[in-house]
């Protein structure tokens, strides 16, 4: 019931191209999903989040699907660039003082 | 603006030493405030949450622990290191009501238990 699902572990993208990461979760009270941004030896960074009552936002090139009838949110890249190689990591929580569940993160690699 | 400090950046400790991680926030208060642990590769492990003043929730049972002296202090301790403890160490903080704002994390500590 806690656990966020994150998929793949770690991703190839050409210079260009568009980055895509999944993530699922089980508990349905979960009402809050952010995305996080690291780069190696730094703490993550918010980079965009999401509540359930819309089904897209956008950020620049950074987007965020939510389907909350198959519990799954996603994260779009697109135009990936070399500087998004990172770990992304999705994170959910029960409203907006609930501790954030994390998953495991995604190694984004982007290849010039 | 807010910040958060996190101290030493690196650390290298033998086995069996004691360790003190500290953190501190500027610029807001009762923040609610985080410990995680991040082993190489792997994801990022809740290990101490605290809501205020000496009230510390432990999530992982491990021979760390965490106290939180002041407001905006939080402080990682072990007696005895273990090699399993290596890792890098992110302190965290966050409003109590975040609305869309996740939480601040600091630039961590990479403890390596030798």
């Amino acid at each position: 019931q806690q656990q966020v699902k994150q998929s793949p572990q770690s991703l190839i993208v050409q210079k260009g191209g568009i980055s895509i990461i999944n993530c699922a979760y089980e508990n349905t009270a979960f009402d809050y999903f952010p995305w996080y941004q690291q780069f190696p030896g730094k703490g993550p960074a918010l980079l965009i989040a999401i509540r359930p009552d819309v089904s897209e936002k956008k950020e620049g090139r950074f987007t965020i699907s939510f389907n909350k009838s198959a519990k799954q949110f996603s994260l779009h890249i697109m135009d990936s660039q070399p500087g998004d190689s990172a770990t992304y990591f999705c994170a959910a929580s029960k409203g907006s003082q609930g501790n954030l569940i994390f998953g495991k993160g995604t190694k984004l690699s982007v290849k010039p | 603006s807010q910040t958060i400090h996190q101290w030493p950046a690196t650390l290298v400790q033998p086995v069996g030493s004691p360790l003190s991680l500290e953190c501190t926030v500027e610029g807001t208060s009762n923040p609610n405030l985080y410990w995680y642990r991040q082993a190489a590769g792997r994801g990022l492990q809740l290990l101490f949450y605290s809501v205020g003043i000496g009230q510390i929730s432990s999530e992982v049972p491990q021979n760390l622990s965490a106290s939180r002296p002041q407001d905006r202090q939080f402080i990682l301790s072990s007696k005895k290191l273990l090699l399993s403890d290596s890792g890098f160490y992110l302190c965290a903080w966050s409003v109590r009501d975040r609305g869309l704002n996740g939480y601040t994390f600091g630039s961590g500590t990479r403890l390596t238990v030798v």
